[in-house]
């Protein structure tokens, strides 16, 4: 299994422009998660989703989207992107089965908006 | 809402010395408790969990925890540190009404001293 994989592993916008953060997971896992990492505030949730079709809000979600098509796949959108959004993105998951309750981290994409 | 308080930002111990990260929480239910590492550029990595079992709790790479209900606390110990032990450390509990999304301490970077 290659667990959770995040693309791309950096990069680099300029304010106003979008892209979208891939994370995938082979682990079979119903929910995942989208944290922001900034610096000495560990990580705060930005959405989550417990399910295909099935999203929700985290604690930051302004200025970002999400969709879930599949079990596999948690894209993050980011619209017209800000300084503010300049920090690590790390995707997550888990399973949704009885006593399982740790998740279950990417790697982390490190954006930059200039 | 649930809320983490991780004491020192930074911890500085000798090669050998005992480890002790400090971790506190609130939690309107009965919470679980968990403790990640993440290692420079990298994802975080579970060292170990409390899911309300055993309240004495032990991980990987010889690092343990201990539940105290009565002091809301949840820090982390270690007997001898290792060099290879250098990294930041993050405690989170889980919300169990909100997809158990995870909410995390600031993290406590530790550094090791030859």
């Amino acid at each position: 299994n290659a667990g959770v994989t995040q693309t791309p592993k950096f990069r680099i916008l300029k304010i106003g422009q979008s892209m979208t953060l891939q994370c995938t997971q082979d682990m079979n896992h119903n929910y995942m998660y989208w944290y922001r990492q900034d610096p000495g505030m560990g990580l705060k949730l930005i959405y989550y989703s417990v399910g295909a079709g099935i999203t929700d809000k985290g604690e930051v979600p302004n200025g970002y989207n999400v969709s879930r098509s599949t079990t596999e796949d948690f894209p993050l959108r980011l619209e017209l992107a800000a300084p503010s959004q300049t920090s690590v993105y790390f995707c997550a998951s888990r399973w949704s089965g009885q006593n399982s309750y740790e998740q279950y981290f990417g790697p982390g994409t490190r954006l930059t908006v200039t | 809402a649930q809320s983490v308080t991780q004491l020192g930002s930074h911890v500085s111990v000798s090669e050998g010395a005992l480890v002790l990260l400090r971790c506190n929480y609130s939690s309107s239910v009965p919470p679980y408790l968990f403790w990640y590492v993440q290692y420079p550029n990298q994802g975080l990595q579970l060292l170990l969990k409390y899911t309300s079992a055993a309240t004495l709790v032990k991980g990987i790479n010889g690092f343990e925890a201990e539940f105290k209900k009565s002091e809301t606390s949840f820090h982390l110990t270690k007997p001898s540190a290792h060099m290879s032990d250098a990294a930041e450390y993050f405690c989170a509990v889980s919300d169990r009404n909100a997809g158990n999304m995870l909410t995390f301490g600031g993290g406590t970077r530790l550094m090791v001293k030859p």
